[in-house]
């Protein structure tokens, strides 16, 4: 089974530029999570997809930010404009069901610089 | 608001100690705890998850022990080795959002 994928996995841009983060979840799963860790700062929750909609986006930092997961599958994070402060690793999420008994598994991240 | 703390922040031992790395928080209205594990450019690797009605799990060399009570869980690791260098995450799961708050971690290096 595959994991959780994300691309890029790193990525370079100026500031004011726009950036789009992607995941693809594990096949099936209904639930998808994005967090990031800014520098020396704990992981932080940003949204919760559950199939195409949008469940909890209480963590997003403003509306620069915007999450889409068109027909429920993969999902993209876009920045625009990036600002030096949204460096930071992207992580994204998946699990099958809302329970606690159910791991969620992350992808390796996406690493964002902006200079 | 849930507030998540791992100490110490680092930690260094030859190969063979016992690992004992700890974790506190706030508020104790959780579902889970979970112990991860994250290599320098990796993802994150759940180790063990503690259900909140459970005290412990294990799983090999690691036990994980979860007291809600008092906001307390610890990951023991015994007979390190240098693969277990990493750095471990505490993460708990709010009971009513679902949400997993994150800790800071605690980098182990694991001298041979």
């Amino acid at each position: 089974e595959a994991g959780v994928t994300q691309f890029p996995s790193h990525s370079v841009i100026e500031k004011g530029q726009t950036v789009t983060l992607r995941c693809d979840p594990i096949s099936g799963h209904d639930n998808l999570y994005w967090y990031r860790r800014v520098m020396g700062k704990e992981i932080k929750f940003l949204l919760h997809f559950v199939k195409e909609s949008k469940q909890d986006e209480s963590g997003m930092p403003n509306n620069r930010f915007l999450a889409e997961r068109t027909g429920g599958t993969y999902s993209t994070l876009k920045v625009q404009p990036a600002e030096l402060e949204d460096s930071g690793v992207y992580f994204c999420a998946s699990s099958q069901h809302i329970s606690g008994a159910n791991v969620l598994t992350f992808g390796a991240g996406s690493r964002l610089t902006v200079l | 608001k849930q507030e998540v703390t791992q100490i110490p922040a680092a930690l260094s031992v030859p190969e063979g100690e016992n690992l004992v790395l700890n974790c506190s928080f706030t508020d104790s209205a959780i579902y889970n705890l979970q112990w991860f594990r994250q290599d320098p450019g990796k993802g994150l690797t759940s180790l063990l998850l503690i259900q909140s009605s459970q005290r412990e799990q294990t799983s090999g060399r690691l036990n994980a022990s979860l007291d809600k009570s008092s906001g307390r869980s610890t990951l023991y690791i015994a007979a390190s080795q240098p693969g277990d260098s990493a750095t471990y995450l505490c993460a708990v799961m709010g009971s009513s959002d679902y949400k997993l708050s994150f800790g800071a971690g605690t980098t182990v290096t694991v001298r041979a």
